[in-house]
């Protein structure tokens, strides 16, 4: 699976778009790009993905440049709630992971202000 | 309360002990997830279950034997563990066994220190 870079912390307040960023240089043609989230010690959340296209869902959008080897997760009216642990990871679409080892990264640490 | 409980809470083993970890799901999900968290450590996941068939070991040694009797439980059972596996193991379940996709609701965890 392609790696991918994250910045590891960021500060947002609170009202404010989130921007996370997330670079995925070596990425492969039939590699999706993932967002989760981990809030205290709870497990993944899923946030989003997608291939190439930019997504947009109830909680966030992604926005994938034309290159693929970067995108960005955006939280348009980050809450509190939202203050969690953000990790971009990509592998090929599946419905499991098959025999592979999956970790989550060091993600980035989001901490929204009041 | 998310409708999942894991126990114990908490465990101490030495080295040469044997031990189980329970989880218990009270949501109806026929899916079920072991994870292990070490400190300053992504998470990681261990082993999902669907419909109590093992659909995903992702290169857990054989020290963690999981075990699912039906859809509502799940165990992990620890024997001749290591230092290093000191950590929090977190159980999940969720309706289906679509890991990318699927909301998962999570246990407490079971906080394991090996001595």
């Amino acid at each position: 699976d392609a790696k991918t870079t994250q910045p590891p912390s960021m500060d947002c307040a609170e009202g404010r778009a989130a921007n996370l960023p997330c670079n995925h240089s070596t990425i492969s043609g039939n590699e999706y790009v993932y967002w989760y989230r981990q809030i205290h010690s709870q497990g993944p959340q899923y946030i989003i993905h997608g291939l190439k296209n930019n997504e947009t869902n109830e909680m966030a959008s992604l926005i994938i440049t034309e290159d693929r080897k970067s995108s960005t997760l955006i939280l348009p009216h980050a809450t509190l709630r939202d203050t969690a642990v953000y990790y971009c990871i990509v592998r090929p679409f599946r419905s499991n992971f098959g025999n592979e080892k999956l970790t989550f990264g060091t993600g980035t640490r989001l901490t929204i202000i009041p | 309360e998310t409708g999942v409980t894991q126990t114990p809470r908490h465990l101490v083993m030495g080295m040469t002990n044997k031990k189980s970890l329970k989880c218990e799901q009270h949501l109806g999900h026929n899916a079920m997830y072991w994870y292990k968290q070490s400190a300053k450590k992504p998470l990681e996941l261990m082993f999902v279950y669907s419909l109590e068939e093992r659909v995903e070991n992702n290169s857990v040694p054989s020290r963690f034997s999981p075990e699912c009797p039906n859809s509502s439980h799940l165990f992990l059972h620890l024997h001749t563990l290591q230092p290093e596996d000191s950590a929090l193991y977190l159980c999940a379940s969720s309706s289906s066994g679509s890991i990318f996709t699927d909301t998962q609701y999570f246990g407490p965890g079971t906080r394991l220190t090996v001595l």
